[in-house]
């Protein structure tokens, strides 16, 4: 069963660039979807963006102008860039997959709080 | 973007009693062409990663207890848990993927 795990500072200053990264393991990522979500303290879920394992991508538009997410096949990861962070960044942000691209989460990583501030 | 409301927010349940959830999305989430409502159930429990149990509004994932189910067509959708279970507290969110940007409710917490 494919397992995936976030890795991030976090703590992030603002106006600074945020940097996370998603390990796939147990499990092939090609032909799949791959997600950024995130979690703002007590609050729901938003969709951030995906990156199809080929590297075409998807973003929300409410934070598509500082947005990059990317994908590295060979290490098994993707990952997602967030610029100019803010306070309302802070979140716990998650990864997951996308199994046949419809929009439907089959597997998530347990996520990583962060939090910007200085 | 198609907003998702659930209720209620949080609702205690005795065990083994019915537990209701209910989501209602701003548009219709019924594609016509192939008769399927674009609206999954997931679990959320701290501590372990958010669980796809429901897709196309009342599909059970493999490994999901019978006791979830789901239904409803459209715009309003419900969770239903037949007879709760200590494991099931949790947060439930349901989520539209009929069109992007893919969006969740804003969460209802099952407590016992």
């Amino acid at each position: 069963q494919v397992q995936l795990q976030e890795s991030g500072p976090g703590l992030v200053e603002p106006s600074e660039t945020l940097s996370l990264t998603c390990t796939v393991s147990g499990g092939s990522m090609s032909n799949h979807y791959w997600n950024w979500i995130r979690q703002p303290p007590g609050r729901g879920l938003e969709w951030i963006a995906y990156v199809y394992y080929n590297g075409n991508t998807n973003y929300n538009p409410t934070l598509k102008s500082r947005l990059t997410i990317s994908v590295d096949t060979s290490k098994n990861q993707f990952s997602l860039t967030l610029r100019s962070v803010t306070a309302a960044d802070t979140a716990v942000y998650l990864c997951a997959r996308d199994d046949f691209g419809w929009g439907l989460f089959d597997s998530w990583g347990p996520g990583t709080l962060i939090t910007v501030s200085s | 973007d198609i907003v998702m409301t659930q209720s209620p927010d949080s609702l205690a349940v005795s065990l083994g009693e019915r537990a209701t959830i209910n989501c209602k999305s701003s548009q219709s989430l019924l594609f016509t062409s192939n008769n399927k409502n674009y609206l999954a159930w997931y679990q959320q429990k701290p501590g372990q990663s958010t669980k796809l149990l429901i897709s196309w509004a009342s599909t059970r994932e493999s490994g999901v207890p019978d006791r979830f189910s789901g239904s409803g067509s459209g715009t309003d959708f419900t969770l239903t848990i037949s007879s709760l279970q200590a494991e099931d507290v949790a947060v439930y969110y349901c989520q539209q993927y009929f069109t992007m940007p893919y969006t969740f409710g804003q969460g209802a917490k099952l407590e016992i």
